[in-house]
């Protein structure tokens, strides 16, 4: 089974708009965290924002949130007032404390924002 | 900038070849990766050091081989390569302490690999 799972392969949105990018994850242990990258046609992976299992308020950093629904196993990226910037693949990953230093990561989604 | 650097940038090699790809993290980071990626799919993981011992190897063909020198250097030797090897090649760094799962991966920019 997936341990991490995006399914939308491809996402548009208007500028100034807000978006949220689909994850869902798997996990029998207790203790994780949930992590969202952005990387641009350039190449770099960029780290985002971090959610841990055992945190009861949904992460926030600047534009970016996390919508945490630990019972539904999901943890969703809104990205608020969105610019031509932010398009670029998005990735979610978890990283579970019994298998230490493993990062799963999904197959990631496209963002593409519109002028 | 990053704090994680890899070195180069973009390579172009042959099938005969051999050549390495560095990186260098001056974070404290004991956890270090190897990552293959293809175009618009997710990385692939090829290799963990953790306090400089090889702690996962995703059977990774042997044309690739891994070197961790010191806990701030990682290197990829690469030899005989095919061109379906063509990829990014991401290096990245982590706290590998166990139960640090709230570490995130920190990654150099990559190095843009080309085999002919």
């Amino acid at each position: 089974a997936q341990k991490i799972t995006q399914t939308q392969p491809g996402m548009f949105v208007q500028e100034k708009e807000a978006v949220t990018l689909d994850c869902t994850y798997d996990t029998s242990d207790q203790s994780y965290g949930l992590f969202w990258y952005k990387q641009p046609s350039s190449g770099e992976m960029i780290f985002l924002i971090y959610q841990g299992s055992y945190d009861e308020q949904n992460a926030t950093e600047g534009r970016y949130s996390l919508n945490f629904q630990k019972a539904r196993k999901s943890a969703n990226l809104v990205i608020s007032a969105s610019q031509l910037g932010d398009s670029a693949m998005y990735f979610c990953a978890m990283r579970e404390r019994n298998t230490g230093n493993q990062f799963y990561f999904g197959t990631g989604t496209s963002l593409t924002v519109i002028p | 900038d990053t704090e994680v650097t890899q070195t180069p940038k973009h390579l172009v090699m042959g099938m005969t070849n051999k050549k390495s790809l560095k990186c260098e993290q001056h974070m404290g980071h004991r956890a270090m990766y190897w990552y293959k990626q293809k175009a618009k799919k997710p990385p692939e993981l090829m290799f963990v050091y953790s306090y400089e011992k090889l702690s996962i190897n995703e059977s990774v063909p042997s044309r690739f081989s891994p070197e961790c020198p010191n806990s701030s250097l990682l290197n990829l030797h690469l030899h005989a390569l095919q061109p379906e090897d063509s990829a990014l090649y991401l290096c990245a760094s982590s706290q590998g302490r166990q139960g640090a799962r709230n570490s995130p991966l920190h990654f150099g920019n990559g190095t843009r690999l080309t085999v002919t």
